[in-house]
Formats: C-alpha cells, structure tokens, sequence
C-alpha cells in the first residue's frame, strides 16, 4: 500500500483564489510527521510546512496551512491567495519513526498552474 | 549559509562506468539521506544515515552504495551505473527535527 497518496496529477487555480492540494496518507504509527515541499521548474525543493501527529492545531505558515484530519488520515495543503509564483510541483511527505526508522514517504506530487 | 551541496548538477556518464556524486552540509547535522525522483514515482529514498559510520537501506538501494565517514559529507556511489538509473537524485540532512533539508539536486543521465 501506497504510504502518501496524491490523486491530484494537476491543479488549475485562478490568481487570488485559494487553492487545496490533497494528500492522504497511511501508517500504524502514532507518532509521524507530515511536511509539504514545493519544487518550482528550477527544481530545488522548499520546505513549506510541517505537521505533527500530536499537535492539535492545524499547522499555518503564511499563505499556507495544512488542513489535517486525523481520523481521516488525510494532510492537504491550503493555499490562499494564490500568485503566479505558486505554480509548481508540490510533494507531501511523511516521516514515521516508530515504524519505519528514518525513512521519509513522498507522494507522487500534484502539479499546480495559477492562472493569471 | 546553511545549506546542503551536491555536486555535479549534471553528469551524463556511460553504462558501467563508476560514478561518485558528492553532497556535504554545514549545519552538523546527524541525519542525512539521497532520494531519486521519477516522473509520476515522486521522491523515493535510497540509503539514509543516522550518524557517522550508520547507513540504512530505503526503498530502492539496489545499485548504490553511500558511506557516511564524516559527519558533514555522505556520497552516493554508483559502482556500474545502467540507464535506468538515469533520474534526478537529491541529498538530504536533518537535525532530526523538520524540516529536511535539500540539496539543489544532480540530474545523471546515464547512456
């Protein structure tokens, strides 16, 4: 079974609206991390944001926040106010250290276009 | 500044030949880790370590080999490269808190 799952190949979104990139996931862990990476063309990875099973606010970060529903396994990425420097390749990841050791799961990624 | 380097950037390189992409961070990090990424796999993870001297496998280690003998440097060997190795492939540290940090990345074309 997939541990990061992102159905959402491609994303369209007008400027200045908000936009939500899904991810679920899946582990036995109760104790796990989620993070969100943008890769823009040039290819570096940026870290956005990052969210601990434990915490009981939804992480915000600017213009994101990573939506997390617990029992739903699921982690998605807010953006709102989207701007033409978003588009982008955006991977959601997670880190299970109980189960998995260090090892870090990327999902396949969701490609996001702002539309002017 | 506080970053991870990789370097080549680029390397195209023929069947069989031994390659070695190096990756280093300054930040004194204990964990560092290299990733592949494929269109439509997303990144996948093939070795990491926990400190000098520690190296675990990921979920594709087949064809590589790393060795973490300083803390700051972790290379990512490749003792016979083949085409299907052609990817591009990232480094990675962490002080084991988030986030994990990248290199720029080193797209190897192998022919």
């Amino acid at each position: 079974a997939q541990k990061i799952t992102q159905t959402q190949p491609g994303m369209f979104v007008q400027e200045k609206e908000a936009v939500t990139l899904d991810c679920t996931y899946d582990t036995s862990d109760q104790s796990y991390g989620l993070f969100w990476y943008k890769q823009p063309s040039s290819g570096e990875m940026i870290f956005l944001i990052y969210q601990g099973s434990y915490d009981e606010q939804n992480a915000t970060e600017g213009r994101y926040s990573l939506n997390f529903q617990k029992a739903r396994k699921s982690a998605n990425l807010v953006i709102s106010a989207s701007q033409l420097g978003d588009s982008a390749m955006y991977f959601c990841a997670m880190r299970e250290p109980l189960v998995t050791g260090n090892q870090f799961y990327f999902g396949t990624g969701t490609s996001l276009t702002v539309i002017p | 500044e506080a970053q991870v380097t990789q370097n080549p950037r680029y390397l195209i390189t023929v069947t069989g030949k031994k390659l070695t992409v190096t990756c280093s961070q300054n930040m004194n990090h204990e964990y560092m880790s290299w990733y592949r990424q494929d269109p439509g796999l997303g990144l996948r993870q093939i070795y990491y370590s926990m400190n000098v001297e520690v190296t675990d496998k990921g979920d594709v280690p087949e064809g590589y080999k790393v060795s973490r003998k300083e803390k700051r440097n972790f290379p990512l060997i490749l003792e016979s490269p083949s085409p299907n190795q052609t990817s591009l492939y990232f480094c990675a540290s962490s002080s084991g808190r988030p986030p994990l940090h990248f290199g720029n990345g080193t797209r190897l074309t192998v022919t």
